[in-house]
């Protein structure tokens, strides 16, 4: 596609359960990035992937959170025994080098 | 990254220019403005970036002040689609390697609604 796709756009856990997000970014964008947005919130940043080298993941909020880009296309943010306040909207973006981000339409967990 | 200041949210008739203000008081030498804004249910959007001179393209104009201090965005004839969350952000531009230098810092952006 022409865009950054990211799957489910929507996703009901149950507290404890564990989640996969995906990304697919721009064909050829070396650099993917991964955001939380709370609601009423801006976007936080999560963690950074140039190809599949994962450069930056200072902005993971604890260590059941964990992102993945094995081959430097495809990307999996993983939650491991969600909780509530893991409710939010996580969005992909992707871009060349040295170029604008494209960011995809999200995902929105909800953990109940 | 630089901090940035915006209003909470701003009104705008239908055809008329929407002017969105930004404060950096505290902005490098190497960074660069950046905007970007989100509508409601979708990912963020790249509008424009500048450095120090003034900066078009077809969705928008910045306009720096000369002591990179603050800018202003402008849309010269809002629709309602324009209707979003307009972040400002600064950070260091495209022609500097290092990147999780590109990762963006959002704040709470300011809310544009213009009405018909």
């Amino acid at each position: 596609g022409a865009g950054v796709s990211q799957s489910p756009r929507y996703k009901v856990a149950k507290r404890g359960q564990d989640v996969a997000l995906r990304c697919d970014p721009i064909s050829g964008h070396v650099s993917l990035f991964w955001y939380q947005q709370a609601l009423g919130q801006g976007p936080e940043f999560l963690t950074y992937f140039q190809n599949e080298a994962q450069l930056d993941k200072s902005g993971l909020p604890s260590d059941r959170f964990f992102a993945e880009r094995p081959e430097g296309s495809v990307s999996t943010l993983k939650i491991q025994r969600t909780q509530q306040e893991d409710s939010a909207v996580y969005l992909c973006a992707s871009s060349l080098a040295q170029g604008e981000a494209f960011f995809g339409q999200g995902t929105r967990l909800t953990v109940v | 990254d630089a901090k940035t200041t915006q209003p909470p949210s701003m009104d705008c008739a239908e055809g008329r220019a929407a002017n969105l203000p930004c404060n950096h008081s505290t902005i490098s030498g190497n960074e660069y403005v950046y905007w970007y804004r989100q509508i409601h249910s979708q990912g963020p959007q790249y509008i424009i970036h500048g450095l120090k001179n003034n900066e078009t393209n077809e969705m928008a104009s910045l306009i720096i002040t000369e002591d990179r201090k603050s800018s202003t965005l402008i849309l010269p004839h809002a629709t309602l689609r324009d209707t979003a969350v307009y972040y400002c952000i600064v950070r260091v531009g495209p022609g500097r390697r290092g990147g999780s230098n590109y990762k963006l810092t959002f704040g709470k952006g300011t809310l544009l609604t213009v009405n018909p």
